[in-house]
């Protein structure tokens, strides 16, 4: 597609329920990135996926925190049990991943909106 | 990846030149500097980057010091839709790993 996709936009969920994530990155993007972002806070680095590597998964929270990608496309983001602390908006980027020296940039998607009741 | 620091906040008249800083004391040889920004309930936009040299695009002027200890991001018309939180993050070019966001410049532009 011509940008990241996320899905759902918005999720409401109840405190100790497991939700999933998707996102959908530009095509032919071999890295891909998961943010988070709590209510006036920056932006907090969870995992990264760059081709068929193994993931650097050194920002996830807790072991309540998982992430695939499938055929080095589409991401789902797993929180499992979730907690009221896990309420924020979760963001997916893409790029072209980096090698050969060249620079490149994110692009990222709208994000997804959870809540934890 | 170096560390950056922002205002936490700044004002700008609508039509004027909106001139945010960015220190980045302990940048290295190889790192670059990004801007990017975050206009409310959206994901963050990619606005410009560059090594030591200034750049310019259709969005921003970039401008970095020869020391490139600090840089600045000029938007020479700021319009009331530019009303964003802008990051500025160093980081080597062709690591592929993470940005760091720190918690940027939440920049108003006043009708």
């Amino acid at each position: 597609g011509a940008g990241v996709s996320q899905s759902p936009s918005n999720k409401v969920t109840e405190k100790g329920k497991d939700v999933e994530l998707r996102c959908d990155p530009i095509s032919g993007h071999t890295a891909l990135y998961w943010y988070r972002q709590s209510l006036g806070q920056g932006l907090e680095f969870l995992i990264y996926f760059q081709g068929n590597s193994a993931p650097d998964k050194s920002g996830l929270p807790s072991d309540r925190f998982s992430a695939e990608r499938t055929g080095g496309s589409v991401s789902t983001l797993t929180i499992q049990r979730t907690q009221q602390e896990d309420s924020a908006v979760y963001l997916c980027a893409s790029s072209l991943g980096g090698t050969g020296g060249k620079v490149y940039g994110y692009t990222f998607g709208s994000g997804t909106r959870l809540t934890v009741v | 990846d170096a560390k950056t620091t922002q205002p936490t906040s700044m004002d700008c008249a609508e039509g004027r030149a909106a001139n945010l800083p960015c220190n980045h004391s302990t940048i290295s040889g190889n790192e670059y500097v990004y801007w990017y920004r975050q206009i409310h309930s959206q994901g963050p936009q990619y606005i410009i980057h560059g090594l030591k040299n200034n750049e310019t695009n259709e969005m921003a002027s970039l401008i970095i010091t020869e020391d490139r200890k600090s840089s600045t991001l000029i938007l020479p018309h700021a319009t009331l839709r530019d009303t964003a939180v802008y990051y500025c993050i160093v980081r080597v070019s062709n690591t592929g790993n993470q940005f760091y966001f720190g918690t940027g410049t939440s920049l108003t532009v006043i009708p």
